[in-house]
This record gives structure tokens, sequence and C-alpha cells, in this order.
């Protein structure tokens, strides 16, 4: 089955230290998302990637990173930098920047040791 | 710059009772309206989307929004919940002008009492 598989979906981070989640795509969509989501806030873009070797900050972008080297894939860093880490992230993808539907994934919750 | 408000955060209803859920956005271009579903520690599920036609739009499970341009609603509605319909509710706007970039509303809770 095509679909979006984030891991691990559980994740520990200790204080200092930066963590990478994983995304993989195998429904061949161009486009791929990161979301932060926090209770009583929504879905928050963090970064986005139209098409390989490129990727655009969304509204949070600060204390994370990402690549996108290969198009089914779109790991996000989350640094030492980005004080308040705790959150649900989910990975999206949709067949480009356009009005189609975003597919996403079924998360990563982070918390802090 | 787009956004949505979802007023209520949470909805209860009885089973086989009309469920909807309200949404209302704000848009500089031509809204393109979706709603998600999600459960807990899940992933959002697409239900519907609103682009240009037919200002209601039937989905997935039931489900079907009312897209209504002078008051800048695309309410979700279901004639006869269920149980199973349970779950929290996001309506997104998506914003073709800014580089296609969706906003979330804050969701909603749906409690459907057997």
């Amino acid at each position: 089955d095509g679909g979006i598989t984030q891991s691990p979906k559980y994740l520990f981070r200790k204080e200092g230290q930066n963590v990478t989640l994983s995304c993989e795509q195998n429904l061949n969509h161009d486009a791929m998302y990161w979301y932060r989501q926090d209770p009583g806030q929504g879905l928050r873009l963090i970064y986005y990637s139209q098409i390989v070797n490129d990727f655009q900050k969304g509204d949070i972008a600060e204390g994370y990173s990402v690549s996108r080297e290969k198009k089914e894939s779109f790991p996000l860093t989350v640094t030492s930098a980005q004080k308040n880490p705790t959150a649900f992230y989910l990975c999206a993808s949709s067949r480009g920047i356009s009005n189609q539907p975003q597919h996403f994934g079924d998360g990563t919750r982070l918390s802090i040791l | 710059a787009q956004s949505v408000a979802q007023p209520e955060d949470q909805v209860n209803v009885a089973e086989g009772n009309p469920l909807t859920v309200k949404c209302t956005y704000s848009v500089s271009g031509n809204p393109y309206l979706f709603w998600y579903v999600q459960y807990p520690n899940r992933g959002l599920q697409f239900l519907l989307k609103y682009i240009t036609g037919d200002n209601l739009v039937k989905g997935s499970y039931g489900f079907e929004a009312e897209f209504n341009k002078s008051q800048t609603s695309f309410h979700l509605k279901k004639p006869s919940a269920l149980v199973s319909d349970s779950a929290l509710y996001f309506c997104a706007v998506l914003d073709g002008s800014n580089d296609y970039k969706l906003s979330f509303g804050a969701g909603t809770t749906v409690t459907v009492r057997a």
C-alpha cells in the first residue's frame, strides 16, 4: 500500500542533543511537509519542499533543519536550539505544490528527558 | 495572509443525531478548503475539499460540507452521527497566492455518545 511512514513513533531527547525524525513516502509525490502539533493549536508548518534538493522555511522553522536528497525522503532534525521541542510531529506529502490534498503520516511524538 | 477559525472546541451529540462542525475562513484569493479528521496518536485523514463548483461537497464516511462565500464559512455535516465519528476535526484553508500553504484551525473535538 502507498503511504507515508514516520519513525520512530516515540522519541526522547536529552538536553543539548540533536535528534532526527524520519519521513519516507512511496506515493511518488513531489512535495513534502513537516508540521508541529501542540494541543489546542492546530498544526503549524515547519518546513516544506517542492522538489529534491530544495526546501523552504515555514512559519516556525527556528531550531529545526531539513534535507531533501531523495524524492522519497524528507528527514527533520530538531536541534538543541529548539527550546521547546516537546510536541507531535507530522510529515505530509502532496502531488506538487497545488490545491491537491496533503497525505499525512502517523506522526512522531517527541519528549524531553 | 490566510486564517481559519473553528469556534467550538468541543461538540457533543447523541448517536443518530445530526452532527455539525463549524469553520470560518479568511483568505485574500480564491479559497481552497479542506476538512481532515484525526484519531488519537494518528495522522490526519483527508475527508473532503472544496476547490470550485457546487457549494455542497460530499466526502468520505458520509460527511459533507457546505461552502458559503458570503458568510466565509465551510461547515462540516453528517446527517446521522456514529460513535466511531468521535475524533478531532480540523478545517484548513489553502492560499494559492502564498505557495499553496495550508493553514489549519485549532481543531474541534467531536464526541458521539451511544
